[in-house]
């Protein structure tokens, strides 16, 4: 079984600043894939960015980064130039390779982006 | 490329009744998922369907049951609804060995249970 874990209930930050999102798991698995999901209020869950487990490179889409840490099972997600538009929920979430038990989604933390 | 599509958006139910929430998947993918979002948790998988046959569940009982059909759009059924079946149900869909194993969410049915 796969445990994700988002210590942060909520975060804040300027218009503009850099903010940087946390999330731990675990798992027994040695493929897996990582991800981070934004639910704005809209609730539609729309993913942000995916990573492979096998591949050491972090992954980046434009202003979203992770910084991808195997060993202590760490996978945050660092959001630069913050906009309006950020502001939602966002979840973390793990599934294994073959994805046949679901993902398993952390408890979110919700993202305030002060004007 | 269309999205994932659910219907209805809405819907409110009473104790004890039966309800199906539907789900078209994204074009060239095969595989459904659905979960249950309670207010202010994150999603909790249901189950699973991969070419019309459940290959995946979570700890959710027999009277939470699916469907897939040959164009890979799927169906929900919650018998015997219970007070704290009320949630936001999201149906997802993916394709194995397409974007790894990547879901990709629709806008999900909001259910009240009352």
């Amino acid at each position: 079984a796969q445990t994700v874990t988002q210590s942060q209930p909520e975060m804040s930050v300027q218009e503009a600043e850099t903010v940087t999102l946390s999330c731990t798991y675990d798992t027994s698995e040695s493929d897996y894939y990582l991800f981070w999901y934004k639910q704005p209020p809209s609730r539609q869950m729309i993913l942000v960015i995916r990573q492979e487990a096998y591949k050491q490179q972090n992954a980046t889409e434009n202003r979203f980064s992770v910084n991808f840490q195997k060993a202590a099972k760490s996978f945050s997600l660092k959001i630069s130039d913050s906009q309006l538009g950020d502001a939602a929920m966002y979840f973390c979430a793990s599934v294994r390779w073959g994805g046949a038990d679901g993902l398993t989604f952390g408890k979110g933390t919700h993202l305030i982006i002060q004007p | 490329e269309t999205g994932v599509t659910q219907s209805p958006t809405h819907l409110i139910k009473t104790r004890g009744q039966q309800v199906t929430l539907r789900c078209s998947s994204q074009s060239g993918h095969n595989t459904v998922s659905w979960y249950q979002q309670a207010l202010g948790q994150g999603p909790q998988f249901i189950f699973q369907y991969y070419r019309e046959e459940e290959n995946g569940r979570g700890n959710f009982p027999p009277r939470f049951s699916g469907l897939q059909f040959p164009n890979y759009s799927s169906e929900l059924n919650v018998n015997a609804l219970e007070l704290d079946d009320s949630a936001l149900y999201l149906c997802a869909s993916s394709s194995p060995g397409l974007e790894g194993e990547t879901q990709y969410f629709g806008p999900g049915t909001r259910l009240l249970v009352l």
